[in-house]
C-alpha cells in the first residue's frame, strides 16, 4: 500500500508569480485535504476535495485553487504569490464520506516565497 | 478566532517519566479527537483518535481522555522515551475539517 506522495519537496518562487503542487492520495482514498503550516504553526485548513468536487474551505482567498483528478490525486494553485506564503504546504487523504475520518498526511512541499 | 486551545506550548521529561498535552476546544459540532505527531521536516502522524461517544482509548505507552462537558480532551505518554520527542498537535475536527492546536513541543531527556 502506498502512502501519500507530495511533489516537488522544495520550490523557491518570487513575489507574483504562480505556483501548482501535487498530491497522490494514498490507495483506497477519494478524499484529499489541503493545509499551510507556517512556521511554528499549527497546520490550517486550506480546502478538501471529495470525488473532484470542492467539499469546505477554510480562511484562505480565492487565489489559492484546487483540483482533483479521476485517479483521486490532487493539486493545489496559488496565484500572486506573497511573502507570507512562505510555508510547508501538506496534503492528507482520507476515506471520505459523511463525518470526519482518519487523514493520513504527506511529507509536505516547502514553498518559498522571495 | 482561536477554536483549539494547547498546553503546555513545550514540555521537558526524563526517560521513563508520563507526558501530559491539554486541548481545550470551544466548536460542540467536533466529532473527531485526533492528535498527531510531527518530526522536524516530515508530515503529521495520527498517533491515536477518539470519538465523543467515548471518554478513554487506550493504544499501547498513549492515552486519550476525554471530558465532553469540559470541552477538553488531553494525551499522556507513559514511560516516554526520547525517541517520543517531537512535535503534538491537537486536531479536533468536523465534516472533515480539522483544526489544528498550535503544538507542544516534548523533549525527552535520556
Amino acid at each position: 500500500e502506498t502512502g501519500v506522495t507530495q511533489s516537488p519537496t522544495h520550490l523557491i518562487k518570487t513575489r507574483g508569480q504562480q505556483v501548482t503542487l501535487r498530491c497522490s492520495s494514498q490507495s483506497g482514498h477519494n478524499t484529499v485535504s489541503w493545509y499551510q503550516q507556517a512556521l511554528g504553526q499549527g497546520p490550517q485548513f486550506i480546502f478538501q476535495y471529495y470525488r473532484e468536487e470542492e467539499n469546505g474551505r477554510g480562511n484562505f482567498p480565492p487565489r489559492f485553487s484546487g483540483l482533483q483528478f479521476p485517479n483521486y490525486s490532487s493539486e493545489l494553485n496559488v496565484n500572486a504569490l506573497e511573502l507570507d506564503d512562505s510555508a510547508l504546504y501538506l496534503c492528507a487523504s482520507s476515506l471520505g464520506g459523511a463525518g470526519t475520518d482518519t487523514q493520513y498526511f504527506g511529507p509536505g512541499t516547502r514553498l518559498t516565497v522571495l | 478566532q482561536q477554536q483549539v486551545k494547547q498546553s503546555p506550548q513545550s514540555l521537558i521529561v526524563q526517560k521513563g517519566g508520563i507526558s501530559i498535552i491539554n486541548c481545550a476546544y470551544e466548536n460542540t459540532a467536533f466529532d473527531y479527537f485526533p492528535w498527531y505527531q510531527q518530526f522536524p521536516g516530515k508530515g503529521p502522524a495520527l498517533l491515536i483518535a477518539i470519538r465523543p461517544d467515548v471518554s478513554e482509548k487506550k493504544e499501547g505507552r498513549f492515552t486519550i481522555s476525554f471530558n465532553k462537558s469540559a470541552k477538553q480532551f488531553s494525551l499522556h505518554i507513559m514511560d516516554s522515551q526520547p525517541g517520543d520527542s517531537a512535535t503534538y498537535f491537537c486536531a479536533p475536527g468536523n465534516t472533515g475539517k480539522l483544526i489544528f492546536g498550535q503544538g507542544t513541543t516534548l523533549q525527552v531527556k535520556p
